[in-house]
């Protein structure tokens, strides 16, 4: 009974290759986010989507994409993959888009050689 | 623009001591203040939240009171476990940024026996 869940929970991969994570919640919230946490923790929004219409979209390469094929699911695509992309990926929901508590799914661990 | 800032760890304190982890904001609007927990490992959960001036949240023997005096949400417990050691975010939402959270830097804490 996941909550937020994505796969894979640790991917390695070498430079240049293109890669998806893909995020799911069975919530039934309208909302959801991608987020990347750093090596010192630091945490950065870089997506959202409310009922599949991207609502934010912070200063992040093109070589992100996110993609939503419906509310319940937002996959994030990499291209291209750098070194610089290494950390961990946070998928989260939230039921709406004023001040809802986000949920978490357990992160992916990218690592990029 | 809107920003929390968190006090600096790494905190090491003794089974059963007090906790005090400080987070202070800077926001438009009336904001509603959240912290979450991150266990070695996994996904942030939410720890408590506060909507609006003077709310006390609570949980699990956590405390935080949304100051709008002082612009603070610190975060205290009066006797804290080794099942408490983990990295502690405050974060903030203001109205109409599409639920777009800033968190602080995190504040890691180790609780040894």
């Amino acid at each position: 009974d996941t909550a937020v869940s994505q796969t894979p929970k640790y991917l390695v991969t070498q430079m240049g290759n293109d890669k998806s994570i893909k995020c799911e919640q069975n919530l039934g919230h309208d909302t959801m986010y991608w987020y990347k946490q750093d090596s010192k923790k630091f945490l950065k929004i870089m997506f959202s989507y409310n009922n599949k219409e991207l609502i934010i979209n912070e200063t992040v390469p093109n070589r992100f994409s996110p993609k939503s094929p419906d509310k319940a699911h937002l996959n994030l695509h990499i291209n291209s993959l750098e070194l610089g992309d290494s950390a961990v990926y946070f998928c989260a929901s939230s039921q709406g888009l004023t001040q809802d508590t986000q949920y978490f799914g357990p992160g992916t661990r990218l690592t990029v050689l | 623009g809107d920003s929390v800032t968190q006090m600096e760890g790494p905190v090491t304190l003794s089974e059963e001591a007090f906790l005090t982890i400080n987070c202070t904001y800077t926001a438009t609007g009336y904001p509603s203040l959240f912290w979450y927990v991150q266990y070695p490992g996994e996904g942030l959960q939410l720890l408590l939240k506060a909507t609006k001036a003077d709310d006390k949240g609570s949980n699990k023997g956590f405390e935080a009171t949304y100051r709008k005096e002082t612009t603070s949400f610190h975060l205290e417990k009066g006797s804290v476990q080794v099942s408490d050691s983990a990295v502690y975010f405050c974060a903030l939402s203001t109205p109409n940024t599409g639920n777009q959270f800033y968190f602080g830097t995190g504040t890691s804490l180790t609780v040894i026996p």
